[in-house]
């Protein structure tokens, strides 16, 4: 069954810091991979997809991910992080041939100045 | 730049009332989705459609109704609300396969 995971529902860090947003996931095919955030009391918005080709993309406000096959991982980076990053973060699958998207729970993250 | 409105954006309703949230894309997307976010369980599909006329169920269906009038609207109709279906409702379009959604802000719904 095709699932995602995101570990770590809170990560807290200082400014400064490098951040690292943990998601695996379970799919029996290609995975077609997203992050969205959602800042506090507001809609999520789109960072960053992976669909094919280089393992590592870039998107949004400076953050990248990196696609790793041998472990299913699909991880969010940024350094250095800022207190404005504070948000929620979401790593999402999409269910290829059906045009929707398995969510992971999220991770809380806060940026501490 | 993509667009998507939900109203209303707050909503308070008694059990077993009827509560229709609707949603508007100015995107001239094929895909609407609803989706509730619950602490805990983050996002989960309720329904979802591929174009007028069209509408499919998701992860989480029973309770709800969906009505996809035209490209445009999408509502979620939930014909007899109960306390477990409070909750934040989100709105999202998106086009073919491998293309970002685009959400709305969201509506509270709070069921008492």
């Amino acid at each position: 069954a095709q699932s995602v995971d995101q570990p770590d529902a809170h990560v807290t860090l200082y400014e400064g810091a490098s951040l690292e947003l943990r998601c695996s996931y379970s799919y029996s095919a290609a995975p077609y991979l997203f992050w969205y955030v959602q800042y506090p009391g507001q809609s999520l918005q789109f960072l960053l997809k992976y669909i094919t080709g280089d393992a590592v993309v870039k998107g949004t406000k400076g953050f990248e991910a990196e696609f790793r096959k041998s472990n299913s991982s699909f991880n969010l980076k940024k350094s250095p992080a800022h207190w404005s990053d504070s948000a929620k973060y979401f790593c999402a699958l999409e269910n290829t041939g059906y045009q929707n998207f398995y969510f992971g729970k999220g991770t809380s993250l806060t940026v501490i100045p | 730049e993509a667009a998507v409105t939900q109203s209303p954006r707050n909503k308070v309703a008694v059990t077993g009332g009827k509560v229709t949230l609707s949603c508007n894309q100015t995107n001239n997307h094929n895909n609407m989705y609803w989706y509730r976010q619950d602490t805990g369980h983050g996002l989960r599909l309720i329904h979802y459609s591929y174009g007028a006329g069209s509408t499919e169920k998701g992860d989480i269906p029973d309770g709800y109704k969906a009505s996809r009038p035209s490209q445009e609207n999408f509502s979620l109709i939930l014909e007899l609300a109960t306390p477990s279906q409070t909750s934040v409702y989100f709105c999202a379009s998106g086009d073919a396969d491998r293309t970002e959604v685009f959400f709305g802000k969201g509506t509270r719904l709070t069921v008492v």
